[in-house]
């Protein structure tokens, strides 16, 4: 049962530009969630983490907001650099250490 | 941090043939350890979970087993592979305890001809 979604298989941005990736999960328990990035071949890692009592987290070029009415949260990435260019997974805390992992979204940055 | 170690980077096995891809942790003690897989185009899933040396909490029904003989050790294994075990296999790490994120290994690309 997918409980978190990432709907945009692929984003292209402009470099210098807002990147905006999506991120929608169905269960209004989750209360922390969690942005990986990924090169190919590589092991995901940690980007930024926002619990359910905060509607923004920010951390350099990246800031993800959290809508717990709207079950969504985004990541911005500002400005968007060629080594952003990367798949991005959402996950949210599913209970007992375990987290669930949206199918990413694959962000390609253009000079 | 953690470390994660990965190995082999890459295989290809023969259907029907056994496999064994190991994990080891550096820099924790007592870590959550986690089997993911990526499918092509897909995002990852958690196949295994443990919170202590011989503990596995399966969480697909599949081909594959995971066991935890040391406290940073986390093997992968299966008797016959199948075509569909091809993947990207990842091994994960948290500190112990829920909210702490994980951190990764490189993985390993399996593919089973």
């Amino acid at each position: 049962d997918q409980q978190v979604k990432q709907n945009s298989p692929s984003l292209s941005v402009q470099e210098g530009r807002i990147s905006i990736l999506n991120c929608d999960y169905t269960n209004s328990m989750f209360d922390y969630f969690l942005w990986y990035k990924k090169y190919p071949a590589e092991g995901p890692t940690f980007l930024i983490s926002i619990s359910s009592i905060k509607d923004k987290n920010e951390d350099g070029r990246f800031t993800v907001f959290l809508n717990k009415s709207a079950k969504h949260l985004s990541l911005h990435i500002v400005p968007s650099q060629p080594g952003d260019s990367a798949v991005y997974f959402c996950a949210a805390h599913v209970g007992w250490g375990k987290f669930q992992f949206g199918a990413g979204t694959q962000v390609v940055v253009t000079p | 941090s953690q470390t994660i170690h990965q190995w082999p980077a890459t295989l290809v096995q023969p259907v029907g043939s056994p496999l064994s891809l190991e994990c080891t942790v550096e820099g924790t003690s007592n870590p959550n350890l986690y089997w993911y897989r990526q499918a092509a185009g897909r995002g990852l899933q958690l196949l295994f979970y443990s919170v202590g040396i011989g503990q596995i909490s399966s969480e697909v029904p599949q081909n594959l087993s995971a066991s935890r003989p040391q406290d940073r050790q986390f093997i992968l294994s299966s008797k016959k592979l199948l075509l569909s075990d091809s993947g990207f296999y990842l091994c994960a790490s948290s500190q112990g305890g829920s909210y702490n994120e994980q951190f990764f290994g490189p993985g390993t690309r399996l593919t089973v001809l």
